[in-house]
């Protein structure tokens, strides 16, 4: 199964761009990558998704580099509430269906 | 639109008890997976459910089960339980069983504590 790699933890200004960087050097070329963010206990919430192209919704952007071997999470404007262990995974392929398959995440502290 | 349920939020067990914890999806959603989720080995996966089919099944000892009803309603059942089995266990839903396109959502998962 494709696996990911991301930095234990950052730092971010509140008001600055938050950039998460994430290497899945072994992802298919079919499979998806996803982000999701978990705050305390709670169940993780989805932020977004792509597979080769790059997105934008409306709480953050996902660049893919060409290649697909990374990606990056960037949350344009950083709030207090983005304070959470975001998690960069890949969809992966299995049996009849699919799996998401979680690394260990990025914590992101946003400090005023 | 409500969310994906999970119930119960908490549970306390010992060990060699069974357990059955429930999922219900959001409003027309036909796809439920299963995760654990561990201090030690974080997030892992469990089941995926749609049509009442179990597409795949990831790492766990059979006493892990799970099934899904007509209504896309899941349920998970561990048996015989062990220490190691305490985790919160997370339930997700999504509209289709593709291939990975789909958005996935998640419940706010049951605490499971064994004793």
């Amino acid at each position: 199964d494709a696996k990911t790699t991301q930095p234990t933890s950052m730092d971010c200004a509140e008001g600055r761009a938050a950039n998460l960087p994430c290497n899945h050097s072994t992802i298919s070329g079919n499979e998806y990558v996803y982000w999701y963010r978990q705050i305390h206990s709670q169940g993780p919430q989805y932020i977004i998704h792509g597979l080769k192209n790059n997105e934008t919704n409306e709480m953050a952007s996902l660049i893919i580099t060409e290649d697909r071997k990374s990606s990056t999470l960037i949350l344009p404007h950083a709030t207090l509430r983005d304070t959470a262990v975001y998690y960069c995974i890949v969809r992966v392929l299995r049996q009849a269906g699919t799996a998401l398959i979680f690394g260990k995440g990025t914590t992101l502290s946003v400090s005023s | 639109k409500a969310g994906v349920t999970q119930t119960p939020r908490y549970l306390i067990k010992t060990r060699g008890q069974q357990v059955t914890l429930s999922c219900s999806p959001i409003s027309g959603h036909r796809s439920v997976s299963w995760y654990q989720q561990t201090p030690g080995q974080g997030l892992q996966f469990l089941f995926e459910y749609f049509s009442e089919t179990q597409r795949n099944k990831g790492n766990f000892p059979g006493r892990f089960s799970g099934r899904q009803f007509s209504n896309s309603r899941s349920e998970m059942n561990v048996s015989t339980l062990e220490l190691g089995d305490s985790a919160l266990y997370l339930c997700a839903s999504s509209l289709e069983a593709g291939r990975g396109g789909e958005k996935l959502f998640f419940g706010s998962g049951t605490q499971l504590s064994v004793l």
